[in-house]
């Protein structure tokens, strides 16, 4: 399985934007990058998937590189709600997620 | 209605006991996965059905035993369980194609004493 690698932890202010970054240098042609997050004591919770092209959704953007060896998700507008561990993962062509150890993202009022 | 349902939300059972957790989803989703996540680490995933039969199964001791009555139900029974099995049991449901995006329930929390 390939693997991520992201910064422990990250901080925000409220209502500013943020990029969580991911590199997946051993990226296969066939892995999709996901993100998840999880806030404190829930599941977690699907943010958004790409392939190649830079995607949008109501929660957030995904900009995918070039050589697809990085992503960054980029959340807009921090809010105090958005305060929670921010998993990048890449799955291929299976059922197997596999997380690794996340970017915790403090968000200040 | 894209809620995956897990109960209990909480458990304590003794290293002798057998209990079950239960998960349902009415997403019409094929695949129906259970984690297991130790505190402050992330997910690691247990076992995968997909269309209710067991497709994935990472290795995980048999005092775990799961099982798929239906596309909407996936139990994980439990049997001679050790204090190191103390973890937030996650369950997930997918549509089973890619990208695979997972939906997960709040979790169990189990204490073995």
């Amino acid at each position: 399985d390939a693997k991520t690698t992201q910064p422990n932890s990250m901080e925000s202010n409220e209502e500013e934007p943020v990029h969580l970054p991911c590199n997946h240098s051993t990226i296969s042609g066939t892995d999709y990058i996901h993100w998840y997050r999880q806030l404190p004591s829930q599941g977690p919770e699907y943010v958004i998937h790409g392939l190649t092209s830079n995607v949008n959704n109501r929660m957030a953007s995904l900009a995918i590189a070039e050589d697809r060896k990085s992503s960054t998700l980029i959340l807009h507008r921090a809010t105090l709600r958005d305060a929670a561990v921010y998993y990048c993962i890449l799955s291929e062509d299976t059922d197997k997620l596999i997380f690794g150890t996340g970017t915790r993202l403090q968000v200040f009022p | 209605d894209t809620e995956v349902t897990q109960t209990p939300k909480h458990l304590v059972m003794g290293m002798t006991n057998k209990k079950s957790l239960k998960c349902e989803q009415h997403m019409g989703h094929r695949a129906m996965y259970w984690y297991k996540q130790k505190a402050k680490k992330p997910p690691e995933l247990m076992f995968v059905y997909s269309y209710e039969k067991l497709s994935i199964n990472e290795s995980v001791p048999s005092r775990f035993s799961p099982e798929c009555p239906n596309s909407s139900l996936l139990n994980l029974h439990l049997h001679a369980l050790q204090p190191e099995d103390s973890a937030l049991y996650l369950c997930a449901s997918s549509q089973g194609r890619p990208p695979y995006e997972q939906y997960f329930g709040p979790g169990t929390r189990l204490t073995v004493t």
